[in-house]
């Protein structure tokens, strides 16, 4: 059964900073992985998806890479703004379907 | 048009009341999708249609009852529902095929008393 674990739980940066979010997953027989933003009480949104034979994908400030062979990617955010706080939840998709990581709420302090 | 419509954004009911739940979509996706997500805990899959069929029903309980009157509609109806039952229910969407990202409603928050 897939497992994915994200670490930190709770981020609390100062603006401007650049973080990485890590992901981990427990069978590499995946078909892609997205990384999705959610604001409190709403749906998510999805920002980057990677396919399986893929390393990395980027958008404007984001970057996210895939080592599928040791289950792992990373969601890479430059120069961050208090508009990135939110909670970034990654998902898996295989047989099972998408499933979702914990998430990793993400703070950026002004 | 990029977005899926869920309504009603918020929803109180009591356990013998019957309620729906709606979702829209006009991007021409043909699978549709419905999660259950616990204040801080990630979205749970619970039924998902293809071509207006369900294809994925992930054991869940018969006072859910999921219906796609078409392929730009899916509604969730709700009868005799539990406290436990209290949740944001996400409504999402996507092309069929892998590698398809999915687009998600902004949910609708239900409180059952």
């Amino acid at each position: 059964k897939q497992e994915v674990t994200q670490i930190p739980a709770a981020l609390s940066v100062p603006e401007g900073e650049n973080l990485v979010l890590n992901c981990s997953f427990t069978d590499s027989a995946i078909y892609n992985l997205q990384w999705f933003r959610q604001d409190p009480g709403k749906g998510l949104t999805s920002l980057l998806l990677i396919q399986s034979s893929q390393r990395e994908q980027t958008s404007g400030r984001l970057n996210a890479s895939l080592d599928k062979s040791s289950g792992r990617s990373t969601l890479y955010i430059a120069a961050s703004q208090p508009g990135d706080s939110a909670t970034y939840l990654c998902a898996v998709e295989g047989a099972q379907k998408l499933v979702f990581g914990q998430g990793t709420r993400l703070t950026i302090n002004p | 048009d990029t977005e899926v419509t869920q309504t009603p954004k918020h929803l109180v009911m009591g356990m013998t009341n019957k309620k729906s739940l709606k979702c829209e979509q006009h991007m021409g996706h043909r699978a549709m999708y419905w999660y259950k997500q616990k204040a801080k805990k990630p979205p749970e899959l619970m039924f998902v249609y293809s071509y207006e069929k369900l294809s994925i029903n992930e054991s869940v309980p018969s006072r859910f009852s999921p219906e796609c009157p078409n392929s730009s509609l899916l509604n969730l109806h709700l009868h005799a529902l539990q406290p436990e039952d209290s949740a944001l229910y996400l409504c999402a969407s996507s092309p069929l095929g892998t590698n398809e990202k999915l687009f998600f409603g902004s949910g609708t928050q239900l409180s059952v008393l």
